[in-house]
């Protein structure tokens, strides 16, 4: 089946500019996370999305927004870009009942975001 | 809070040789562990998990043992080849759907 399909696969905008990046989970998953990805952070957690309602939310500026739709195809947005918003987007997609598949994470291949 | 430490790397091995990568953990309860690796250009993949203490996952070659008493879950491989080169990240699950992510250690294997 097809995987985690994350567009576009890379943007460059400029600093105050807006960006909306999406994400396609697998057929069937129902939940969506969002991970910011960069050299000097490494992998940070955003925020996670099950059945349209965000279940958690990581430590990031209010700047960082998200939604899922009710096909769990999710969307993140992220407003007045900043320098340091340069990273790797990557987008999730699992089961997300819980039990012993929690953690078990699909990722798609992520979204470049370029600030200048 | 929850936290994952690794060691960072980058990691130079020659092919067929033992591989070591070490992760620690701070968590409260009793995480859920597990190993991802990214190969070049790639998404991340899980590698491996482990459920509960003394548990042991393992797959591809490699294993990890989780280990309460040292809080570590060390990923192993007995003989690397050139096509396992990738960056492996270690990673726990604790309450909230959220993965705490170790920073990555980057490994390199010759032929």
């Amino acid at each position: 089946k097809a995987g985690v399909t994350q567009t576009p696969r890379y943007l460059i905008k400029t600093r105050g500019q807006q960006v909306t990046l999406s994400c396609s989970p697998i057929s069937g998953h129902r939940s969506v996370s969002w991970y910011q990805q960069t050299p000097g952070q490494g992998l940070q957690f955003l925020f996670e999305y099950f059945s349209e309602t965000q279940r958690n939310k990581g430590n990031f500026p209010g700047r960082f927004s998200g939604r899922q739709f009710s096909n769990s195809r999710s969307e993140m947005n992220v407003s007045t870009l900043e320098l340091g918003d340069s990273a790797l987007y990557l987008c999730a997609s699992s089961l997300g009942t819980g039990g012993r598949d929690t953690g078990e994470l699909f990722f798609g291949e992520g979204s470049r975001l370029t600030v200048l | 809070g929850n936290s994952v430490t690794q060691m960072e790397g980058p990691v130079t091995l020659s092919e067929e040789a033992f591989l070591t990568i070490n992760c620690t953990y701070t968590a409260t309860g009793y995480p859920s562990l597990f190993w991802y690796v990214q190969y070049p250009g790639e998404g991340l993949q899980l590698l491996l998990k482990a459920t509960k203490a003394d548990d042991k996952g393992s797959n591809k070659g490699f294993e990890a043992t989780y280990r309460k008493e040292t809080t570590s879950f060390h990923l192993e491989k007995g003989s690397v080849q050139v096509s396992d080169s990738a960056v492996y990240f270690c990673a726990l699950a604790g309450s909230g759907y959220a993965l705490n992510f170790g920073k990555g250690t980057s490994l390199l294997v010759t032929p």
